[in-house]
């Protein structure tokens, strides 16, 4: 099983709130990304990281920030939450090299009043 | 830039049948991965199969195995004897070159019927 971690797992939260949606892992993988998913929808790449110090934004463009200081940790922030925030954020790592496959972290679901 | 297609939006199979679901994809490389992930109903991604491009042998796992037609671009998964607890959104991914990113289809929803 893979030992990537999100939280919090739910949140509820009022429009304008600063947030940050945790993820680690513990496999030492120098890769991790951010998705967000709707319901039953497609994975949008919002964020990626190849290691320590390195973070680009992925293919959805996204009002949240990423920090790599740390090759376990790469929590995501939302300075100012809106209702339009509002979906399901997951964690991935990975090895490095194309055979590796993403492991997951179980999802933060989030919702935005 | 590599694309995934999965042109079946919802399937569905009686418990105990076989369902195959389709996968296309688009890519100039010539070494690559391609894999299946289940996402079960809130509950969490985890890979179900993956398939090295040089290799010709199709990948089997238990109930689940693919038919990759490499030429054709295509990478389709088969379960065999459906199982309740195979309900779940299925996405093809596919991973190639110098690209870290894993590149994903849209998914298809499988409803497994009793």
């Amino acid at each position: 099983e893979a030992d990537i971690y999100q939280t919090p797992r739910y949140l509820v939260i009022g429009t304008g709130k600063k947030i940050t949606l945790e993820c680690s892992q513990t496999m030492g993988h120098d890769k991790m990304y951010w998705y967000q998913q709707d319901p039953g929808m497609e994975l949008h790449l919002i964020h990626y990281s190849y290691g320590v110090n390195s973070t680009e934004k992925g293919d959805l463009s996204s009002e949240s920030t990423v920090s790599r200081i740390r090759t376990e940790h790469f929590p995501l922030t939302l300075e100012s939450a809106r209702p339009s925030h509002t979906s399901q954020y997951l964690c991935a790592s990975r090895r490095a090299g194309t055979n590796y496959e993403q492991y997951f972290g179980p999802g933060t679901r989030l919702t935005v009043t | 830039a590599q694309t995934v297609t999965q042109s079946q939006p919802e399937m569905s199979v009686q418990e105990a049948e076989t369902v195959t679901l389709s996968c296309t994809y688009d890519t100039s490389e010539s070494d690559y991965y391609l894999f299946w992930y289940k996402q079960p109903p809130s509950r969490q991604m985890i890979l179900v199969i993956r398939q090295e491009a040089y290799k010709q042998q199709n990948a089997t796992e238990n109930r689940f195995s693919v038919n990759f037609q490499k030429a054709a671009k295509s990478f389709s998964l088969k379960i065999s004897d459906s199982q309740l607890g195979d309900a779940a959104m299925y996405f093809c991914a596919y991973s190639g070159g110098s690209n870290y990113k894993l590149t994903f289809g849209k998914g298809t929803l499988l409803t497994v019927n009793p």
